[in-house]
């Protein structure tokens, strides 16, 4: 089984500062690890992913991931955030090999709430 | 936007009653999946289906049921509706083999009263 720890609820941070959101995961088999955002009222939308190769994953909006195997860790960053980055922020796993089967698992969730 | 569509977008209901909700994937995706947000249990997957056959079965309750129709549009059925079925239901689609690309649908709210 797995299991995802969003290590923080909230974060609140300044506009233009560095952000790191952490996850923690356990799992007794290999793992895809995501990170998604959800904006007020809408729904999930891919951040990046981390399936292979390179353990930095850069994906949209200027986030950026590092995957660490020794540490089971998935955190996401951002050098500067903007206002429009306040959101409610997902790290999930998936294990590996579910070519056809897509049981995503979901940390609590971090609100990240960025002030002027 | 995804390109996956939900309807209702919002849905008030009472205790006991049964609703239906409906979930379009994108074009192209043979795979749905069924996730419910709730607060006190946060994001869950419910179940997978790929092609009209079920495929994955997550924290799925019995009084809940959902099926993949020939045109691969997906519903999913609620029924005896407690107070505690209040949440947000997403629909996420994805191609097929590559379950580890999902996109999500806006979401239904279903509130029980």
């Amino acid at each position: 089984a797995q299991s995802v720890t969003q290590l923080d609820s909230q974060v609140p941070v300044f506009e233009e500062a560095p952000v790191e959101l952490r996850c923690n995961y356990s799992s007794s088999v290999s793992v895809y690890l995501f990170w998604y955002v959800q904006y007020p009222n809408q729904g999930l939308q891919l951040l990046l992913k981390y399936l292979s190769g390179s353990t930095l994953v850069k994906g949209i909006n200027g986030f950026e991931a590092e995957f660490n195997k020794s540490q089971t860790s998935f955190h996401l960053r951002k050098p500067s955030v903007h206002i429009s980055d306040t959101a409610e922020y997902f790290c999930a796993v998936i294990q590996h090999g579910s070519s056809n089967t897509g049981k995503l698992i979901f940390g609590q969730g971090t609100t990240l709430q960025v002030k002027p | 936007d995804s390109g996956v569509t939900q309807t209702p977008k919002h849905l008030i209901t009472a205790t006991g009653q049964r609703v239906t909700l409906r979930c379009s994937p994108r074009s192209g995706d043979l795979s749905v999946y069924w996730y419910q947000q709730s607060l006190d249990q946060g994001l869950q997957f419910l179940i997978q289906y790929y092609n009209g056959e079920e495929r994955a079965k997550g924290n799925i309750l019995e009084r809940f049921s959902a099926q993949q129709f020939p045109d691969l549009h997906s519903e999913l059925n609620l029924s005896s509706l407690e107070l505690g079925d209040s949440a947000l239901y997403f629909c996420a689609s994805s191609v097929r083999g590559r379950a580890d690309t999902q996109y999500f649908g806006p979401g239904t709210r279903l509130t029980v009263l």
